[in-house]
Parts: C-alpha cells; structure tokens; sequence
C-alpha cells in the first residue's frame, strides 16, 4: 500500500525567505501523481501546485515550486519570497495514474510566517 | 470553485442518534469522497463513490455508510454517533484540470458527538 510521509509536523519562516516542507512517499508504481495543498485557517482546502510522475520538470506555479526526485520518492515544496498569507497546514497527497481514484494524504506541516 | 457544498456546517449531537452529512455538487463529477480530519491524521478516505450507486470503503469506513443516488448528492450517514467520531469532515471531487484529474473540497463540516 503506498504511504505519504510528512516528517515536520511545524515550521517558521521570516517573511519575505523562503522556506521548503519536505514529503516523502512510498509506492511500487511508476505512474502517479502527487499533489499539494494549502489549509488556511478558514479549513478550505486549496489545491497549491501538482506533478505528474512521468514528467521531468519540476512543477512551478508563481511563488511556489517543487522539487520531486522520483528515485528518492521525495517531493518537496518550496515556498519562495513567503507572506504573511502563507500561514497555513499544508498536506502533501498522493493518487496512483492506474486503478481507482484514491488520494493517499500526508499528516500536515504547519507553516508560521513570521512579520 | 467547483461547486462543492456541505450541509450542515455545523452539528453538535448526541451519542448514539444517528447523522446524516450531505455534500452536493453542481457540475456532474463522477467521482465524490468523504475524508474526515483529526489533528495529528491529515485526511482520511472514508468512502468514495464512483458513479450513481457505486461506492466502495476507504482506511477507516466502520461506523460510517453512504449512499450515492443521484450524480449530485453523496451521503455520509453515521448510524449510530460516537464521541470518536467528533471530526471535520471533508467532501471532495475529483476534476480534469489540464488533463490531470485533481481533488477539489468543500468547505467542510464540524461534528460534535457529546
């Protein structure tokens, strides 16, 4: 069965750094894809950025960005130039390309943007 | 925005009356999710449900039951509350966006069992 690994349950950035969370994975398949999600304090959950496992690039979406090594089962976000508006849980999922539609969710990091 | 809604938004009930949580959408997706969240857990699947009538168990279904008649409407019923099942409970669609189906959420319900 796959498993989604966050291993920070909390982290702090200054504002205007950067900061990255870390997530790791675990799958015998070759074809997936992995998502990141943002909960801020109103409990919506908003889709951040995704990748598709067969693609080589890494996934950028303005300040955000990710670095997945598919070798080391690693897909870590970084968060460029951070804001106050930042401040939020962030999960890490995962869903297999083949078979049913499951998402396989992290515990959470929560990200503290400091002023 | 895809059309998730929640009803109710928050309920406080007692243990052992039974709850029923409706989560409708308006743009005829055909998969639909239950997670529930607890601090320390993330998310965790339910049920999910793909296609009118078809539904299958997720990684922690006890307790729970679903019902999927219509595309729009996906029922969470908890038979008979437990104080273990005081949770945020999260409905989910999955979409093609850019040709990549992804998961979009509802705004979410708070549960009380007392």
């Amino acid at each position: 069965a796959q498993t989604v690994t966050q291993s920070q349950p909390e982290m702090s950035v200054q504002e205007a750094e950067t900061v990255t969370l870390s997530c790791t994975y675990d799958t015998s398949e070759s074809d997936y894809y992995l998502f990141w999600y943002k909960q801020p304090p109103s409990r919506q959950m908003i889709l951040v950025i995704r990748q598709e496992a067969y693609k080589q690039q890494n996934a950028t979406e303005n300040r955000f960005s990710v670095n997945f090594q598919k070798a080391a089962k690693s897909f870590s976000l970084k968060i460029s130039d951070s804001q106050l508006g930042d401040a939020a849980m962030y999960f890490c999922a995962y869903r297999s390309a083949a078979g049913t539609y499951k998402y396989i969710f992290g515990t959470g990091t929560r990200l503290k943007v400091l002023a | 925005d895809a059309g998730i809604t929640q009803s109710p938004r928050h309920k406080v009930t007692e243990t052992g009356t039974p709850v029923t949580l409706r989560c409708h959408q308006t743009e005829n997706h055909r998969y639909m999710y239950w997670y529930r969240q607890d601090p320390g857990h993330g998310l965790r699947l339910i049920h999910y449900s793909y296609g009118v009538k078809d539904t299958d168990k997720g990684e922690v279904s006890d307790g729970y039951s679903v019902s999927r008649s219509k595309t729009e409407d996906f029922l969470l019923t908890l038979e008979s509350a437990t104080s273990s099942q005081t949770s945020v409970y999260f409905c989910a669609i999955s979409a093609a966006v850019g040709g990549t189906d992804t998961q979009y959420f509802g705004p979410g319900t708070r549960l009380t069992v007392l």
